[in-house]
């Protein structure tokens, strides 16, 4: 299986400030890279797919980035709306895979 | 619109067997394939199996022979049964569509259904 190593596990970030969350895959994923946000009591929102394509109405202040096994998730001048936790998910080869999470909180 | 909606017990017994309903709306089955995903209490997501849109089925073998997914397309219907359940069977099981990346089989996950919460009790 291919093993997703995510980080932070979790990050205090004040309004406005920029956000980075990592995820290492454990081998070559070609892009085939997702990121979800999911608030308590929720499911899973798609922000990102394909590494870098928005998903349609997530807001432009998210974007992701990457290739190979590194890839990134930025999101521009937080807002308090996007306190959550992060999960990535590599869906090139079965079983999928999902990093453990950050949670995104405010400082 | 797409909806998912997942219906099953709160509460099943150690050692029984699981069954949860995923009911589809604004697709169809036989275009789109539904997943099952599931999440312990305050804990990261799992893969647990998929119900392509041509009738077949794929199971992450973590799960070994205790899953078993099928549909009634007639009814726009996912079914989940798990047996032998253990406590840490205990999650949030979800049901969620694949949009499949153009000429492959993979894809990534646009809507899920709200998730229904199961308690494996001893």
């Amino acid at each position: 299986d291919i093993r997703m190593t995510q980080s932070p596990a979790s990050l205090s970030a004040s309004l406005g400030e920029t956000v980075n969350i990592e995820c290492l895959a454990s081998e070559d994923i070609y892009s085939d890279l997702a990121w979800y946000q999911q608030k308590p009591g929720k499911s899973p929102q798609l922000l990102i797919y394909n590494a870098n394509s928005l998903q349609n109405g997530v807001p432009s202040r998210f974007s992701g980035s990457g290739s190979g096994t590194q890839y990134s998730l930025k999101i521009n001048s937080l807002q308090s709306e996007d306190v959550a936790t992060y999960f990535c998910q590599q869906y090139n080869n079965y079983p999928y895979t999902f990093g453990a999470g950050t949670k995104l909180e405010l400082k | 619109q797409v909806q998912l909606k997942e219906t099953g017990p709160d509460l099943v017994q150690l050692t029984q067997t699981l069954s949860i309903t995923c009911t589809v709306s604004g697709f169809s089955l036989t275009t789109y394939n539904v997943h099952w995903v599931r999440q312990p209490p305050g804990k990261g997501l799992e893969w647990m199996g998929a119900m392509w849109n041509g009738g077949g089925t794929d199971y992450n073998s973590a799960f070994k022979s205790r899953l078993s997914i099928s549909r009634d397309t007639s009814k726009s219907q996912v079914f989940l049964k798990m047996n032998s359940l253990q406590t840490d069977d205990t999650a949030k099981y979800f049901c969620a569509r694949l949009r499949r990346n153009i000429g492959t089989t993979t894809g990534y996950f646009d809507y899920w259904g709200q998730g229904v919460m199961v308690t494996v009790s001893s």
